[in-house]
C-alpha cells in the first residue's frame, strides 16, 4: 500500500541555517503530495502541495520539489527562523486511498537563537 | 481559504462520562471529514472516516461503539467519547475537503482530552 517516509528528528539548527527535511514515498499512480506544520498545541496548517511530477510547491520560504524518478518530495528552506520550529509532516493521496492522507510520521524542528 | 472550526479545544472528564467534540466547516461544504488521534511526539493515527448522511467508515482497530461519529449536515460532524476512560485521553483533530484531495484537507486545531 501507499506509505510515506520521512527522516527522523529531532533537528536541531540555528537560526539563519538551511534546512532539509527529507520525504520519500510509496505509491501507484501519481499521488497529490502535502507538507503540513504542527505548531504545540495546534492543529495542522497546509504549507505547500504539488499534484504532479516536477512541481515545486513554495510557501513562507519554504519549498519542496515532486521528484518522481526519485520519489521523493524533500523540504527545503534557505534561512530558519526560531518561529520556524515546530512539527513538518509529509502526507500523500493517492488514487488507490479512497479520500485518506497518508502522513509520514513527522520530524521535530527547533531553531535555536 | 477554506477554514475548519473544531471545539472545544481542550477538555478534562471524569471516568465513565461521554465527551462530544464538534468539527464545523465554516465557508465550504465538506461532504467527508476525517477524525485522527494524535499520542505525544507521534504522527496522525486516522480513526474514521465521516461521510454526511450515511455512517462512518472506521479503519481497524477503532472502537466504533466506543468513538461514536456523526456527519448530519455538510458542514458539521460530531465525535463522541462514550464511557471514556484515562487511556482515551489524547489530541483529537478533525479535517475536512471542500475542493478534492487535491487541493489539500484542513485541519481543525484540535482537541486535548483528558480523563481523570
Amino acid at each position: 500500500g501507499d506509505s510515506v517516509t520521512q527522516m527522523e528528528g529531532p533537528v536541531t539548527l540555528s537560526e539563519e541555517a538551511f534546512l532539509t527535511i527529507n520525504c520519500t514515498y510509496t505509491a501507484t499512480g501519481y499521488p497529490s503530495l502535502f507538507w503540513y506544520v504542527q505548531y504545540p498545541g495546534e492543529g495542522l496548517q497546509l504549507l505547500l502541495k504539488a499534484t504532479k511530477a516536477d512541481d515545486k510547491g513554495s510557501n513562507k520560504g519554504f519549498e519542496a520539489t515532486y521528484r518522481k524518478e526519485t520519489t521523493s518530495f524533500h523540504l527545503e528552506k534557505g534561512s530558519v527562523q526560531v518561529s520556524d520550529s515546530a512539527v513538518y509532516f509529509c502526507a500523500l493521496y493517492g488514487s488507490s486511498n479512497t479520500g485518506k492522507l497518508i502522513f509520514g510520521q513527522g520530524t521535530t524542528l527547533q531553531v535555536k537563537p | 481559504g477554506a477554514v475548519v472550526s473544531q471545539h472545544p479545544s481542550w477538555v478534562i472528564c471524569k471516568s465513565g462520562t461521554s465527551v462530544k467534540i464538534e468539527c464545523r466547516s465554516l465557508d465550504f461544504q465538506a461532504t467527508t471529514m476525517f477524525w485522527y488521534r494524535q499520542f505525544p511526539k507521534q504522527s496522525l493515527m486516522l480513526m474514521a472516516t465521516s461521510n454526511e448522511g450515511s455512517k462512518a467508515t472506521y479503519e481497524q482497530g477503532v472502537e466504533k461503539d466506543k468513538f461514536l461519529i456523526n456527519h448530519a449536515s455538510l458542514t458539521l460532524s460530531t465525535l463522541t467519547v462514550t464511557s471514556a476512560h484515562p487511556e482515551d485521553s489524547s489530541f483529537y483533530i478533525c479535517s475536512a475537503s471542500g475542493g478534492g484531495a487535491g487541493y489539500g484537507y484542513t485541519f481543525g486545531s484540535g482537541t486535548r482530552l483528558t480523563v481523570v
